[in-house]
């Protein structure tokens, strides 16, 4: 069974790091692009930041970049994100989410179900 | 820079009725749109991709049309799980990205 589970939120004041983490099962991670959605809380999704099968190709949206690194474990499976220079408008439950890409379309169909950060002094 | 917006922000309608939605983009994107339903205290759960083709599982009672800068969700009769806000999203090649609708919130009437 295909599955995505995230760790690593918490609560954490202005300026702090916090490093998350989303661990893959029940396909092969190789395969896939990766990717990483938040959520405010009562608001939209955002995406944040999406990696290549290879980890070669990476893009950020542009309210975290500088600030936030996303990389790839192929030994544990694992897709991480770490977030530096935490403000408070990074509040959010943050997604892991699978890609799929094909002939140019980009789309995530398996999602975990989140990990919460709180910035807050 | 792509802008997706999705109309209206709530429709209210009962079970049983057809629910339209709508997603407009800034700029022509092809038919790389797709669709996603969230529940509350839920992950999203992709719909459509590809402006018009069902994910694994999904009901034939949900379809998506469109291509270039307007695309349709529409869900023919709606059952009471399918009470839900639904996003649109897509695909920017440039900047390199992806972007999501605003999101309409189906509501019991």
């Amino acid at each position: 069974q295909v599955h995505l589970v995230e760790s690593g939120g918490g609560l954490v004041k202005p300026g702090g790091s916090l490093r998350l983490s989303c661990a893959a099962s029940g396909f092969t991670f190789n395969d896939y692009y990766m990717s990483w959605i938040r959520q405010a809380p009562g608001k939209g999704l955002e995406w944040v930041s999406y990696i290549s099968s290879s980890g070669l190709t990476i893009y950020y949206a542009d309210s975290v970049k500088g600030r936030f690194t996303i990389s790839r474990d192929s030994a544990r499976n694992s897709l991480d994100l770490q977030i530096n220079s935490l403000r408070a408008e990074d509040t959010a439950l943050y997604y892991c989410a699978r890609v799929r890409t094909v002939a140019g379309s980009y789309y995530m169909d398996v999602w975990g179900n989140g990990t919460t950060v709180t910035v807050s002094s | 820079e792509i802008v997706l917006t999705q109309s209206p922000a709530t429709l209210s309608l009962s079970p049983g009725e057809r629910a339209t939605l709508s997603c407009r983009a800034s700029q022509s994107v092809n038919t790389y749109l797709a669709w996603y339903q969230q529940k509350p205290g839920q992950a999203p759960r992709l719909l459509i991709h590809d402006a018009s083709n069902r994910a694994t599982g999904i009901p034939a009672r949900f379809s998506g049309s469109g291509s270039g800068t307007d695309f349709t969700l529409t869900i023919s009769s709606l059952e009471p799980e399918d009470f839900a806000v639904y996003y649109c999203q897509e695909r920017i090649s440039w900047p390199p990205g992806i972007t999501f609708g605003g999101g309409t919130k189906v509501e019991i009437k």
